[in-house]
């Protein structure tokens, strides 16, 4: 079956750690895509990449970083740097960049110990 | 700019009522898509519909129906005869063809369908 796969499902960080959340998907779609969710709150987007090897900064992309050496991945690292990093991550994927549909993934969450 | 607005919160219904959530959304492009996607308490968006600007056609999926309309900028959802099932937040998107190409997402409507 094809679609995108997370994880861990959940994932606990300790002050001043970098954590990296996986994002796989055998769509063979092009472009990719992190948001972030917090609690009674639309999704916005920390990075996209639009191919491999590039990728560009969204709404809220200080903290984190990222990287697309494949096509088929795109993990997202939560840097030390993002002061409030607890929240529910979704990661996605389109066949271009631009108005095409998204599909997502099941979402990690990430918690400050 | 573009902005999506959905502006229930949350809604409650008992099982077989109909109910309609609403979407009013911003845009200066003349091409654009809008989507409805659910997010069951699992957490995983679950993609529903996309409708270009052009298409100003109802559609019907089932108990699922979506209502557009350009002059009142509006992409409504309604589900008709709701069962516990459809309990889920449920988010209207936006995606302009010419600026920026990005989602823009509201921020949902928790709907809660009792038994």
């Amino acid at each position: 079956d094809g679609g995108i796969t997370q994880s861990p499902k959940y994932l606990f960080r300790k002050e001043g750690q970098n954590v990296t959340l996986s994002c796989e998907q055998n769509l063979n779609h092009d472009a990719m895509y992190w948001y972030r969710q917090d609690p009674g709150q639309g999704l916005r987007l920390i990075y996209y990449s639009q191919i491999v090897n590039d990728f560009q900064k969204g709404d809220i992309a200080e903290g984190y970083s990222v990287s697309r050496e494949k096509k088929e991945s795109f993990p997202l690292t939560v840097t030390s740097a993002q002061k409030n990093p607890t929240a529910f991550y979704l990661c996605a994927s389109s066949i271009y960049r631009g108005p095409e549909t998204q599909y997502f993934g099941p979402g990690t969450r990430l918690l400050v110990l | 700019a573009q902005k999506v607005t959905q502006a229930q919160t949350e809604i409650s219904v008992v099982e077989k009522e109909d109910v309609t959530l609403d979407c009013v959304y911003e845009t200066r492009d003349t091409t654009y898509y809008l989507f409805w996607y659910k997010q069951p308490p699992s957490g995983e968006l679950v993609f529903l519909i996309r409708r270009n600007s052009f298409d100003e056609q109802n559609e019907i999926s089932g108990r699922y129906s979506w209502n557009f309309q350009k002059s009142t900028s509006s992409f409504n959802f309604t589900i008709t005869a709701s069962q516990v099932v459809d309990s889920a937040v449920y988010f209207c998107a936006l995606s302009e063809s010419n600026y920026g190409q990005n989602f823009v997402f509201g921020p949902g409507t928790r709907l809660s369908v009792l038994p």
